[in-house]
């Protein structure tokens, strides 16, 4: 069955340091790969998206991540956070099927909590 | 323009009763989503809407739950005889197409809370 798997449920850092949040899923043909970010209080947006071509996306605010397709992965990544970061963080995976139905799936959920 | 709206932002009800949740998609977004978050889990599927097309209701987890939509438009969950594991907050998001690579936009959600 089509999974993604987000390991972390929360991810506590200090303030300027790099994180990961990682993500996996479930090996499939054709995938597209989204990162979305829920800020406390508010719904869910938009972080980046890989759709096709260089396998590395970046965000405005200088979130990035990399697919990597033998591995199944899709891990985001900042070299430095702030307190803003502070947020819920959820990878999603179109699984595209041959007859080009598709399923988005969400992961858990990584909580990033940045810390002073 | 407009971002996606839910009412109401915050719904108590009792056990066996009935709630109606209602989203009004971005203007001109053709596809409409209804997912549902419970604490400490992701965001589990409920049905999607497509245009025209019979909705995909895959995802309702029973017979008590149903969704509309209305001219292609506004959509109403509704869940019959609530139950307890029915709290949650239930988010609803529209896309401009019908497209796999399509960024959802997400409403701000309603939060259920069942007594």
């Amino acid at each position: 069955a089509q999974s993604v798997t987000q390991l972390d449920s929360q991810v506590p850092v200090f303030e300027e340091a790099p994180v990961e949040l990682r993500c996996n899923y479930s090996s499939s043909v054709s995938v597209y790969l989204f990162w979305y970010v829920q800020y406390p209080n508010q719904g869910l947006q938009l972080l980046l998206k890989y759709l096709s071509g260089s396998t590395l996306v970046e965000s405005i605010n200088g979130f990035e991540a990399e697919f990597n397709k033998s591995q199944t992965s899709f891990h985001l990544r900042k070299p430095s956070v702030h307190i803003s970061d502070t947020a819920e963080y959820f990878c999603a995976v179109t699984f595209v099927g041959r007859d080009s139905s598709y399923k988005l799936i969400f992961g858990s959920g990584t909580r990033l909590l940045v810390r002073p | 323009g407009a971002g996606v709206s839910q009412s109401p932002s915050n719904k108590v009800t009792e056990k066996g009763k009935d709630v109606e949740l209602r989203c009004d998609p971005i203007s001109g977004h053709t596809a409409l989503y209804w997912y549902r978050q419970s604490l400490g889990q992701g965001l589990e599927f409920l049905i999607y809407f497509q245009g025209n097309s019979a909705p995909d209701k895959s995802g309702l987890p029973s017979d008590r739950f149903s969704a509309e939509r209305t001219g292609g438009s506004v959509s109403t969950l509704t869940i019959q005889r609530t139950q307890q594991e029915d709290s949650a907050v239930y988010l609803c998001a529209s896309s401009l197409k019908d497209r796999a690579a399509d960024t959802q936009y997400f409403g701000p959600g309603t939060r259920l809370t069942v007594l």
